[in-house]
């Protein structure tokens, strides 16, 4: 069965540094998603994806966020200059066109030092 | 504004015991509704959703859940739960596109722990 993988599953950082998490959605999928999810808190949405654009984006997803898919079948995460509070389970998600459900990753745990 | 509400941060069953895991919602119009699963050091897996039609929907594993409009409730239930069903569970709601939905933007809800005992 098609999944969506997400590497690394774990990365440390130190503030200020950029970071780049990757995931490989299903291959077919047309809408690509990231979600976060804070230690003991709930899944926030960040970013939603279409067509090669951002379509929605929450007040999370601010400059120091971007998003691309560089070469058809991956779809990064991109954190510009990491803050102590960006530590989180970074979950990629991807949807097909005519679902309504999106398929979830195995999460990318980061940790800003 | 959106929002789903898991009132159990847990729920302990026994094995063989049926189960129900509580979620309501609150979201502009028709609401489209899911229930996914988490084991430890996992992604969330789907386990079911309602979009319309039937109100009680079936989904992977012998799970089930229930769409009650006037109560703004979207049940998971099992007759029989499992020791292997022991994981976290969250409520997701999207509104539709005609209400100001999106292609995205899942609103989640805390999640409840589900514990199963031999």
């Amino acid at each position: 069965e098609p999944e969506v993988t997400q590497t690394p599953s774990h990365q440390v950082t130190q503030m200020g540094q950029e970071v780049i998490l990757r995931c490989v959605p299903i291959s077919n999928h047309l809408y690509f998603y990231w979600y976060r999810q804070i230690l003991g808190q709930k899944v926030e949405f960040l970013v939603s994806f279409y067509n090669n654009e951002i379509s929605e984006k929450s007040e999370i997803f601010d400059d120091q966020f971007s998003v691309e898919r560089p070469d058809g079948s991956n779809f990064t995460l991109k954190i510009r200059s990491t803050k102590l509070e960006d530590s989180a389970m970074y979950f990629c998600a991807s949807k097909g066109g005519a679902s309504y459900e999106q398929y979830f990753g195995p999460g990318t745990r980061l940790t800003v030092t | 504004a959106q929002s789903v509400a898991q009132p159990e941060d847990q729920v302990n069953v026994a094995e063989g015991n049926p189960l129900t895991v509580k979620c309501t919602y609150s979201v502009s119009g028709n609401p489209y509704l899911f229930w996914y699963v988490q084991y430890p050091n996992r992604g969330l897996q789907f386990l079911l959703k309602y979009i319309t039609g039937d109100n009680l929907v079936k989904g992977s594993y012998g799970f089930e859940a229930e769409f009650n409009k006037s109560q703004t409730s979207f049940h998971l239930k099992k007759p029989s739960a499992l020791v292997s069903d022991s994981a976290l569970y969250f409520c997701a709601v999207r509104a539709s596109l005609n209400y100001g939905g999106s292609q995205g933007n899942l609103i989640f809800g805390k999640g409840t722990k589900l514990s199963v005992k031999p």
